[in-house]
């Protein structure tokens, strides 16, 4: 089965400087690469997914790149702010797995101010 | 996208109950699934709800422990069995919408669920 593997596991950054985190994966089946947000107390939040017939995807501070040859995807948060704050899980899936989700083990960051 | 709510949102259980979560969704939605969150750990997908048939479990997981159902397009529910204090997680369902792409899923806020 698929295996994703999340570096850093922990990420402390200054106020408006980038976060990145990296994720690979094992299956090259594996289409469809999103990434949550999760708050403390809080639901697991999509912030951003990528499809693996795009390379690069952007939403205002984020942005995600995937490299299909090496199997890793990468989050990119530019100017950081406190609230960007929480733990942020990248997974991947595969329609011939049935669209089940597996997950990184997770980064936590935080944003000093 | 779709409202997912989930009942309970926290219960405090004695070991060898059992104990019930609901999800339901605000409107059908083709793909619902299962996933544990143990303390400070990634979500792990314990099944996907079938409609109208038995629940897919993934290794490690097994019907005896963790029954499923899912009457219908819009609901769900996952049981607990025989509870030990290693139950201790957060339960979360997760939806695909079917109207948003097909691979994407939103979570119910969870179950946070302690055993004594």
């Amino acid at each position: 089965g698929e295996n994703v593997e999340q570096h850093p596991s922990t990420l402390s950054v200054q106020e408006g400087d980038s976060a990145v985190i990296k994720c690979t994966y094992s299956d090259s089946a594996s289409n469809y690469f999103p990434w949550y947000k999760q708050e403390l107390g809080k639901r697991p939040q999509l912030i951003i997914d990528i499809r693996s017939n795009v390379g690069e995807k952007k939403d205002q501070r984020i942005a995600v790149t995937l490299n299909k040859t090496a199997k890793h995807f990468s989050l990119h948060i530019t100017e950081t702010q406190p609230e960007d704050s929480a733990v942020y899980f990248c997974a991947a899936s595969s329609r011939a797995a049935g669209n089940k989700l597996t997950f990184g083990g997770g980064t936590r960051v935080l944003v000093k101010p | 996208s779709a409202v997912i709510s989930q009942k309970p949102s926290r219960d405090i259980c004695q070991r060898g109950t059992s104990l019930t979560i609901q999800c339901q969704v605000d409107s059908q939605v083709t793909m619902m699934f299962w996933y544990r969150q143990q303390p400070g750990q990634s979500l792990t997908l314990i099944a996907t709800a079938n409609q109208g048939s038995e629940a897919t479990y993934e290794s490690g997981f097994v019907i005896d422990k963790f029954p499923i159902s899912r009457p219908n397009l819009t609901f769900s529910t996952l049981t607990v069995s025989n509870m030990s204090p290693e139950d201790s997680s957060i339960y979360l369902c997760s939806v695909e919408d079917p109207r948003e792409r097909l691979d994407t899923q939103y979570f119910g806020p969870g179950t946070r669920l302690t055993v004594l």
